[in-house]
């Protein structure tokens, strides 16, 4: 089955422990990215990922860092969590970025709910 | 910087026809996407608009224009499964095709 996984699924730390949250999609996808959503603010793109070993800033990037060693995987790490990254996190991954003629599918993993304390 | 707009609420009966609008306003701009998301669940992908005109894909149908930097959602014969929230996306900004701005939801209900 075509699928976006994430781990885990939820999650509740205190501030300043490092963590990472793992993204993998078994469609052979080369597009990956992370969104964080939060109320009333929609979901705003964090870093994304157009291929192994390349990786550039979304919209919100501060306090977050992500890695791409392979192409199934896309971790998102919060070296130092504060309280204003709780937030439900969304990985995706997409066989392309909406170049001619393509649709741009992005498929959603089910999404992480962190909480910093 | 990237904004979009849509109505945060839309309430419609089962069986009709609803349209949710959405305007944007982009340095750059490569399509225009629509997305589904039910309570608790991830977005699903409805539709994809890279150049002007309607979309179909069913009951949903998906219209956009460039110049007029706007586009709609429509949802015919609803049914109370679409109760959902539906976004709007733009990928694009000025370094290029790789950012995607997504607004901020149109909560549908779906009344009886």
């Amino acid at each position: 089955e075509a699928q976006v996984t994430q781990n885990p699924r939820y999650l509740i730390t205190v501030t300043g422990k490092k963590l990472t949250v793992t993204c993998s999609q078994n469609m052979n996808h080369e597009y990956m990215s992370w969104y964080r959503q939060d109320p009333g603010l929609g979901l705003r793109q964090i870093y994304y990922s157009m291929n192994v070993e390349v990786t550039d800033k979304g919209d919100v990037p501060e306090g977050y860092k992500v890695s791409r060693k392979e192409k199934r995987n896309f971790p998102l790490i919060l070296e130092s969590p504060s309280p204003n990254q709780t937030s439900l996190y969304f990985c995706a991954s997409s066989a392309d970025r909406g170049a001619s003629g393509s649709t741009d599918t992005q498929y959603f993993g089910p999404g992480t709910r962190l909480t910093v304390l | 910087g990237q904004s979009l707009e849509q109505p945060s609420e839309v309430t419609a009966v089962e069986g009709a026809i609803v349209q949710i609008n959405c305007t944007y306003q982009t340095s750059g701009f490569y399509g225009l996407s629509w997305y589904q998301q039910h309570d608790g669940g991830a977005p699903t992908f409805l539709s994809y608009n890279g150049l002007d005109g309607l979309e179909e894909t069913g009951r949903f149908s998906s219209f956009l224009s460039r110049s007029d930097s706007y586009g709609y959602l429509l949802l015919q014969e609803l049914q109370m499964k679409d109760s959902a929230s539906y976004f709007c996306a733009v990928r694009g900004d000025q370094t290029g095709a790789n950012n995607l701005f997504f607004g901020t939801g149109t909560r549908l209900t779906v009344i009886p």
